[in-house]
């Protein structure tokens, strides 16, 4: 079985500044790693995902994310945050090839102006 | 393309009483979740459909929880009699056969009294 720790519940962070989301994994096979965004009141929306190939993978908002085997972390940064990337964010783990997703407990990432 | 469709998006019942979530997946999308979220928490896994068959309901609560999916496209999750701890939101998600990227509805957040 597949599980994921996050181990920040909540960060504030000020505009522009960079932000780093720790997400780390426990799997005893192949897996595939990513990273979903929560805005109030909304569903989760994928936000970037690792399969295969490349360790870094980017958003199309500036995010991006490295798988780090050794580590078994996938850390997500953003150089320069804005307000509207407050949000939660969830990290979640599947067996390669599997279907079924196992979420962490989510990080609050709070933009202040 | 229309997203995942769920409602109703709020429900307050009272204990004891049954409730019940629709959910319609994005078209062509063969494969559907129901996902369980605790305040605080990431979403845990109910169930799981390919198509018309449930291939994973080992966390699905039997003795109160059902699910149905009769024609392979949209499904209902039932509750039956809710308890105050099902309060949380059910979120339901489609993806492709055999693809990992999940697309989530917009949730419904049930409220026990």
């Amino acid at each position: 079985a597949q599980s994921v720790t996050q181990l920040d519940s909540q960060v504030p962070v000020f505009e522009e500044a960079p932000v780093e989301l720790r997400c780390n994994y426990s799997s005893s096979v192949s897996v595939y790693l990513f990273w979903y965004v929560q805005y109030p009141n909304q569903g989760l929306q994928l936000l970037l995902k690792y399969l295969s190939g490349s360790t870094l993978v980017e958003s199309i908002n500036g995010f991006e994310a490295e798988f780090n085997k050794s580590q078994t972390s996938f850390h997500l940064r953003k150089p320069s945050v804005h307000i509207s990337d407050t949000a939660e964010y969830f990290c979640a783990v599947s067996g390669a090839g599997a279907n079924n997703l196992f979420f962490g407990t989510g990080t609050r990432l709070t933009v202040i102006p | 393309e229309a997203g995942v469709v769920q409602s109703p998006r709020y429900k307050i019942i009272e204990k004891k009483q049954p409730v019940a979530f629709w959910c319609n997946p994005i078209s062509g999308h063969n494969t559907l979740y129901w996902y369980r979220q605790n305040l605080g928490q990431g979403p845990e896994l109910l169930i799981r459909y390919e198509n018309e068959e449930a291939v994973d309901d080992s966390q699905l609560p039997k003795d109160r929880f059902s699910a149905e999916r009769l024609k392979g496209v949209d499904s209902t999750l039932k509750i039956q009699p809710a308890e105050l701890g099902d309060s949380a939101v059910y979120l339901c998600a489609s993806s492709y056969p055999a693809r990992n990227e999940q697309f989530f509805g917009p949730g419904t957040r049930l409220t026990v009294l």
